[in-house]
């Protein structure tokens, strides 16, 4: 039972290129999301999905772009990665039901040089 | 504006004694909290919640209070264990109902 699965697991880019991060739930949930984890600042919300076909900000959404392929996959891509985009990306889905737990991949952890 | 803070980064505890780890929120609207384990290298899992309609939720060694009246919430895990070592972060519902807003953790450490 794999779950959230994240691809890459590290990836290092330098300033100016592009990058998407995979995501993909073997869960049947309908909604997913993505955090990023910096030291002392916890998890922020940068985009959700609350269903197939929609997309919405979260928190922290600038630098960043989000495709829904599907029910089951949710990419993020930096399409001109800053430094300040170094940090620990993880993926996470949940169901439908009212406040459901979210449940999370491995991370990507990313550098840019 | 963090809306679901958690003031301490950091907390050492005994093996065998209680670890307690605490949270306080600013909306009074928040009714469902939730508290998230994560080691290193590997995505928050899941621990416990609780809802506004009651003041306490017990999971085994864990255990999560509600004081609505000063928005706060703690988690207790009785007794301690090595294996409990890990970083503990509060959560809610953000106001769209998806997603949730994060404190910012605790890094627990249970020595031997």
């Amino acid at each position: 039972n794999a779950g959230v699965t994240q691809t890459p697991k590290f990836q290092v880019l330098k300033t100016g290129q592009s990058m998407t991060l995979q995501c993909a739930q073997d869960m049947n949930h309908n909604s997913m999301y993505w955090y990023r984890q910096d030291p002392g600042m916890g998890l922020r919300l940068i985009y959700y999905s609350a269903s197939e076909g929609t997309t919405d900000k979260g928190e922290v959404p600038n630098g960043y772009n989000v495709s829904r392929l599907n029910k089951r996959e949710f990419s993020l891509r930096l399409e001109s990665a800053a430094p300040s985009q170094t940090s620990v990306y993880f993926c996470a889905s949940s169901s439908a039901a009212a406040y459901s737990p979210l449940h999370f991949g491995n991370g990507t952890r990313l550098t840019v040089t | 504006d963090q809306q679901v803070k958690q003031n301490s980064p950091s907390l050492s505890v005994q093996e065998g004694r209680i670890s307690i780890l605490n949270c306080d929120y600013t909306n009074s609207m928040f009714d469902y909290f939730l508290w998230y384990k994560k080691y290193p290298a590997e995505g928050p899992t899941f621990l416990i919640s609780i809802s506004s309609i009651k003041d306490k939720n017990e999971d085994g060694r864990f255990t999560v209070f509600l004081n609505k009246s000063a928005k706060h919430l703690s988690l207790h895990i009785v007794p301690s264990q090595p294996g409990d070592s890990a970083v503990y972060f509060c959560a809610a519902p953000r106001d769209s109902g998806y997603a949730l807003n994060f404190g910012k953790g605790t890094s627990l450490l249970v020595t031997p």
